[in-house]
């Protein structure tokens, strides 16, 4: 059974950056499209962005484009969300997600237990 | 970018209910609709993917109905277990919003 992983809690300053991996278990991290989705306190969710490892090329929300980057690396099955330029409501709860088949355009069914990032001065 | 509404963004129930959500996307999205169930403190989780498949070890109280821009969530007989937010995705192109939640309450 796939898991993944994620990095722990993180609080930053404004203006800083946050990198959160997510490591998966398992042998189906290269050809499923790892999502990033947020979820602000109270609020709903929020897709971000995701990667397909084998592909290598991220897809971005317009909202965050310039400002978050998404990567993988194959040979130890993680991704990674670097988000730049924090500000203080990008303090929310971030989740990683794994597509349940091949490809884009798939449902997320696979999810890490989130990471908590606070941006306080 | 694809814009994804549910609703209502709150609905009341009794166990043992029938309710129906409904998520209206701004265009077209072929079949690429999913439904997400989400528990305070909880990451989501799937239940319905492509409009009207079921998630495996997902109850078959659940189930979806659609196509191109209109699309329903029923539970069918509600269970103590069920009361959460539920949540509407399209992944048919980037970025695959989510719909802004219904809040399932007793």
């Amino acid at each position: 059974q796939v898991q993944l992983v994620q990095s722990g809690a993180e609080v930053k300053k404004p203006g800083s950056s946050v990198k959160v991996s997510c490591k998966a278990s398992g042998d189906t991290f290269s050809t499923h499209d790892i999502t990033w989705v947020r979820q602000a306190p109270g609020q709903g969710l929020e897709w971000m962005g995701g990667i397909i490892p084998i592909f290598g090329t991220p897809h971005y929300a317009q909202k965050f484009q310039g400002r978050v980057t998404v990567s993988a690396d194959e040979s130890t099955s993680t991704a990674y969300m670097e988000l730049s330029s924090l500000k203080s409501d990008d303090t929310a709860v971030y989740f990683c997600a794994r597509g349940r088949r091949p490809g884009y355009n798939a449902a997320s069914d696979i999810w890490g237990q989130g990471t908590t990032v606070t941006v306080s001065s | 970018d694809i814009q994804m509404t549910q609703s209502p963004s709150s609905l009341s129930a009794s166990v043992g209910d029938r309710v129906t959500i409904t998520c209206r996307a701004s265009q077209s999205i072929a079949r690429f609709l999913n439904w997400y169930q989400q528990k305070p403190g909880m990451a989501p989780k799937l239940l319905i993917y492509d409009v009207s498949s079921l998630q495996s070890g997902v109850p078959s109280r659940f189930s979806g109905t659609g196509s191109g821009t209109d699309f329903t969530l029923t539970i069918s007989g509600l269970q103590p277990e069920d009361f959460a937010t539920y949540y509407c995705q399209h992944t048919y192109s980037s970025p695959q919003a989510f719909g802004q939640g219904t809040r399932l309450e007793i």
